[in-house]
């Protein structure tokens, strides 16, 4: 059983476009994060959702919407794509807020052309 | 947040025991160490995490000297498989659960 999953696992798409991460934890975590992870391999993280209420929100382009619809998803909508936005995108999740023990998911390559 | 600070890399072969060491100086009375693996490909993955002396799991040991200033995270034993980025980071519990990813440990292990 997988704990933590992501669709797509790879996503090519061209600059200017729509597109939607989704994410799905089965642990009955009650905190779901977003990171992103560059080309140079440094991991930051993005938002970060208890009971499905925005406790973190990095700054992060607002072209970046996440939304979660109960507190087993966030999803992650990037509107206008960039080239910049280019990266592996991580969801993960805790027991609570206040815990350090995350648990990734195999992450979302986004490739912008 | 506390900055902490790692060599880039470390070789090892297959058996040994690997040290790494992460640097702390600005670490807070309520914050913890942990460690987290990453291996190529995939998201990174809790290894420990301590407060103070020395916190041990089936996976490594950590030890954490009296001034908290730095902390050795210790794999026994690696293996080809133990080849991944370690990550050292540093946060208290009134922080909503924000973890601050430095640039890691590349640690290859060689037969």
């Amino acid at each position: 059983d997988t704990a933590v999953s992501q669709t797509p696992k790879y996503l090519v798409t061209q600059m200017g476009n729509d597109k939607s991460i989704k994410c799905e934890q089965n642990l009955g975590h009650d905190t779901m994060y977003w990171y992103k992870q560059d080309s140079k391999k440094f991991l930051k993280i993005m938002f970060s959702y208890n009971n499905k209420e925005l406790i973190i929100n990095e700054t992060v382009p607002n072209r970046f919407s996440p939304k979660s619809p109960d507190k087993a998803h966030l999803n992650l909508h990037i509107n206008s794509l960039e080239l910049g936005d280019s990266a592996v995108y991580f969801c993960a999740s805790s027991h609570d807020r206040e815990i350090y023990e995350q648990y990734f998911g195999p992450g979302t390559r986004l490739t912008v052309t | 947040l506390a900055k902490t600070t790692q060599p880039i890399s470390m070789d090892s072969y297959e058996g040994q025991e690997v040290n790494i060491t992460c640097s702390h100086n600005n670490i807070a009375t309520n914050d913890y160490i942990t460690w987290y693996q990453q291996f190529p490909s995939q998201g990174p993955r809790f290894i420990i995490q301590g407060y103070k002396t020395k916190v041990t799991n089936e996976v490594a040991s950590l030890f954490i000297p009296a001034d908290r200033k730095s902390s050795t995270l210790s794999l026994p034993r690696v293996s080809l498989s133990d080849t991944a980025v370690y990550y050292c980071l540093v946060g208290g519990y009134n922080q909503g659960g924000k973890l601050i990813f430095g640039q890691g440990t590349e640690l290859s292990v060689k037969p």
